[in-house]
């Protein structure tokens, strides 16, 4: 157990919808991270948050968006969802932003568009 | 686009052997590498951060060394028994905090 939750752990939705994933870091953590897997492709930085402010962005598309709130918990949003967007999306936490720090990710949350 | 290579995509090892992997990425701009392992069904569990050139860094049979100038890092594993069976993944952390993972070496030992 890495100390980092997901919540939902599976979520089944329709096209168009849109949906919020949940992630609590590690206790102490203040930079959050947002990974998509999806079948066909590998894991995917989509965007780092540290202390509620967005540090990094990856291949987030326009119809996410994520923000870390004051208590640290980071929120995911996906919007008019498409076949496509049914993937893995894990968050992990580090301490720090410097170079030595580890992340630790959570167990996912499985997304499925149908 | 960063590109950042890990071969070979699978391999089979006999209990009891060693093996070792590489991770290739690029030479400029670097900030750290991080080696991940992956059990199907579980989530990425860090295995090291790696910073410096020269780095080496173990953990019980599993190790891994790092080559800044020339872009890659090895991940040895030693004695290898049927537990280490999983996708191990290395990740090429760019300055700006962005990081962007290899497609992972599969690795099934076989007892």
């Amino acid at each position: 157990d890495s100390g980092v939750t997901q919540t939902p752990k599976h979520l089944i939705t329709a096209t168009g919808q849109r949906v919020t994933l949940r992630c609590s870091p590690r206790s102490g953590d203040l930079s959050v991270y947002w990974y998509q897997q999806s079948l066909d492709q590998g894991l995917q930085f989509l965007i780092q948050y540290y202390n509620g402010e967005e540090r990094a962005k990856g291949n987030i598309l326009e119809r996410f968006s994520a923000q870390q709130f004051p208590d640290l918990h980071s929120e995911l949003n996906l919007s008019s969802l498409e076949l496509g967007d049914s993937a893995l999306y894990f968050c992990a936490s580090s301490a720090g932003t410097q170079q030595g720090y580890e992340q630790y990710f959570g167990p996912g949350t499985r997304l499925t568009v149908t | 686009i960063l590109n950042v290579e890990q071969s070979p995509q699978s391999l089979h090892v006999q209990e009891g052997d060693s093996t070792n992997f590489t991770c290739s990425f690029p030479s400029s701009n670097f900030y750290a590498l991080h080696w991940y392992r992956w059990e199907t069904a579980k989530s990425p569990e860090a295995l090291f951060v790696m910073t410096l050139n020269g780095d080496e860094k173990k953990k019980g049979r599993i190790s891994a060394t790092l080559n800044t100038k020339e872009g890659y890092s090895y991940l040895y594993i030693k004695g290898s028994q049927p537990e280490d069976s999983a996708t191990y993944l290395c990740a090429f952390r760019a300055a700006g905090n962005k990081l962007t993972f290899g497609g992972g070496t599969r690795v099934l030992v076989k007892p």
